[in-house]
This record gives structure tokens, C-alpha cells and sequence, in this order.
């Protein structure tokens, strides 16, 4: 099994770009996320899914949009990139109930300059 | 938010047992406590979790006190692979967990 599995892995965009980052799990997994990590910080949550057609924001929202069509994808949008973004990217898939775990990709380093 | 306190750094010898605490002092009856780990910037990986009982698999056991207000993690004998940052979460609020920043464990040679 792939698990979750996230592509680009390395990403440099100037300034004002837009670009997505895609994320797709074969878990059948309900819920997804979107997490970004700054260097020596914890993992903050960026927007979540709790099923297909289904989306809410997290801890940092702004400059980000998303959408869930399918269970199996969730991707995150940059609209205008901007060096603030500059960033690790983890996609991660959760299962239903409170006695579940979150399977994480392997991550995006996205630059923007 | 994140509710939980570790202490931001640890060491432990090559073979030792290695001891991780963790302060949720305002779970919720609920909630569960989970821990995860992240090696080096690659995506954090699944430890364990547990509600009341202290609970042990393969990688871990997890020490949860009576009053819910704190736990410990223990790796029995720590590996220099072990090095890592470990996340203690008890938010858990419609299936998605909030990180704090952990506690950077150094497995000494």
C-alpha cells in the first residue's frame, strides 16, 4: 500500500505564482489535512475534510484554498505565492472515530522567492 | 490548539530506556492522548494512543496516570533511530489532531 503519497516533493516558485499541491491516500479514508511545518516549529493545520465535497479551515488558512471532489484526493492550492509560504507541506489521512491514528505523506518543500 | 506542555529537549543513552513526559492537564474525559514522532523532517509517524489503561505495542508503552492529567512515553531500549521529535496531542477535535512542538530526543551513542 501506498498509504499517502504527495507530489511535488521539491517546489520553487517566485513570488505571485500559483500552484497546487496534490495529496492522495488509497486508505479510503474519510478525513484529510493539510499541515505546514516551518523550520524548528510544530506542525500547524492549514484546512481539513471530513468526507468528499466536504471542507474547513484550520489554524492557518489565509492564501490557501481547497477542495475534496473524491475521497481520494485533496488538494491544496497556493494562489499567490509568497516568501511567508515558504514552507514543509504535509498531506495526511485519518480514519473515523476517536480511537484512530493519521497516516502522513512524506511531505512538499515548496520555496518561494 | 495544541493544550499540551513537554519539555523541549532530552537525551538518552544508546540502549536506555527512554522516558517522555507529557502535561495535558485540561483533556477531556473523551479525548484520547496519542503520541507521533518526526525523524528528521520526514512526516510524522503514529507511536501509540490510549484513553485510561496504560497501553504497550510494539514501539512503545504509554503510562497514563490515573487523574488523565499527564502521561509518559517509554521506549524501552532507545536505538540512535530513535532520534527524533515525539508529539504528544490530546486535541482532537472532528478527527484532526493539532501539534504542539514537541520534545527533541537525542539518543546518545
Amino acid at each position: 500500500n501506498a498509504g499517502v503519497t504527495q507530489t511535488p516533493k521539491f517546489q520553487v516558485l517566485k513570488t505571485g505564482q500559483s500552484m497546487t499541491l496534490q495529496c492522495a491516500q488509497d486508505m479510503n479514508h474519510e478525513y484529510m489535512s493539510w499541515y505546514r511545518q516551518d523550520p524548528g516549529m510544530g506542525l500547524r493545520l492549514i484546512h481539513y475534510s471530513v468526507g468528499a465535497g466536504i471542507t474547513d479551515q484550520g489554524e492557518v488558512p489565509n492564501g490557501y484554498n481547497v477542495s475534496r471532489s473524491t475521497t481520494e484526493d485533496f488538494p491544496l492550492r497556493l494562489l499567490s505565492a509568497a516568501p511567508s509560504q515558504t514552507s514543509v507541506y504535509f498531506c495526511a489521512a485519518i480514519g473515523t472515530g476517536r480511537n484512530t491514528e493519521a497516516f502522513f505523506g512524506q511531505g512538499t518543500r515548496l520555496t518561494v522567492v | 490548539d495544541a493544550k499540551t506542555t513537554q519539555p523541549p529537549s532530552m537525551d538518552c543513552a544508546e540502549g536506555r530506556a527512554a522516558n517522555l513526559p507529557c502535561n495535558h492537564s485540561t483533556i477531556s474525559g473523551n479525548e484520547y492522548v496519542y503520541w507521533y514522532r518526526q525523524i528528521h523532517s520526514q512526516g510524522p509517524q503514529y507511536i501509540i494512543h490510549g484513553l485510561k489503561n496504560n497501553e504497550t505495542n510494539e514501539m512503545a508503552s504509554l503510562i497514563i496516570t490515573e487523574d488523565r492529567k499527564s502521561s509518559t512515553l517509554i521506549l524501552p531500549h532507545a536505538t540512535l533511530r530513535d532520534t527524533a521529535v515525539y508529539y504528544c496531542i490530546d486535541s482532537y477535535t472532528g478527527n484532526q489532531f493539532y501539534f504542539g512542538t514537541g520534545t527533541s530526543l537525542t539518543v546518545i551513542p
